[in-house]
């Protein structure tokens, strides 16, 4: 099956730093999302990117389908911002695939 | 508040227990999912449900059984789990299957099996 490989698997910065966090899928996808989970579990939807560049606030995403990653940027860094970033990547079979993360510590 | 309410928030169950995860959307959304977040392994998608239909099942063993009574309910009755069950169990709706880009995630129930 499609792998999924997320990195930096740790990261810790001083708030108002920047930081890029990467994502590399091994095939082909139709669909490809960011999310955030927060300390206490919460999970949220960033972006939904399959493909080109998106920003949202302090946060962008850059997908190159043809080259098989894709790259979160956060800006000037928050205290808020920590948690464990996740890649998930869908192909036409429906099936949702995740990458396990990269857990982002923002000290303040 | 994302809209999207799991009860319990906490369980811990023996592995003969028989339990039950709720989840409720007061979105007006038509799709549902449940996925598991283990310690070992990557976030996983367990069941997709639209308009009260299951439409995925991801090889999930039997002694997981969903319920999906209405759009705005769904549930995941336990039975004869393995410690190893033991993970986070998010649920999560959107208004479509189609949207299933934009989902809504509860704040997940952490369960223990003893």
């Amino acid at each position: 099956g499609i792998q999924v490989e997320q990195s930096p698997p740790d990261l810790i910065l001083q708030e108002g730093a920047n930081s890029t966090l990467r994502c590399n899928f091994s095939d082909s996808v139709n669909n490809l999302q960011w999310f955030h989970q927060n300390p206490w579990g919460q999970l949220i939807n960033l972006f939904y990117i399959p493909s080109g560049t998106k920003q949202n606030g302090r946060l962008s995403a850059t997908t190159v389908a043809t080259e098989r990653y894709s790259l979160l940027y956060i800006s000037s860094s928050q205290t808020t911002d920590s948690g464990v970033y996740f890649c998930a990547v869908e192909r036409g079979d429906d099936k949702i695939i995740f990458g396990k993360g990269t857990r982002l510590h923002i000290l303040p | 508040e994302t809209g999207v309410t799991q009860t319990p928030r906490h369980l811990v169950m023996g592995m003969t227990n028989k339990k039950s995860l709720k989840c409720e959307q007061h979105l007006g959304h038509n799709a549902m999912y449940w996925y598991k977040q283990s310690a070992k392994k990557p976030l996983e998608l367990m069941f997709v449900y639209s308009l009260e239909e299951r439409v995925e099942n991801n090889s999930v063993p039997s002694r997981f059984s969903p319920e999906c009574p209405n759009s705005s309910h769904l549930f995941l009755h336990l039975h004869t789990l393995q410690p190893e069950d033991s993970a986070l169990y998010l649920c999560a709706s959107s208004r479509s299957r189609e949207f299933r880009n934009i989902q809504y995630f509860g704040a997940g129930t952490r369960l223990s099996v003893l």
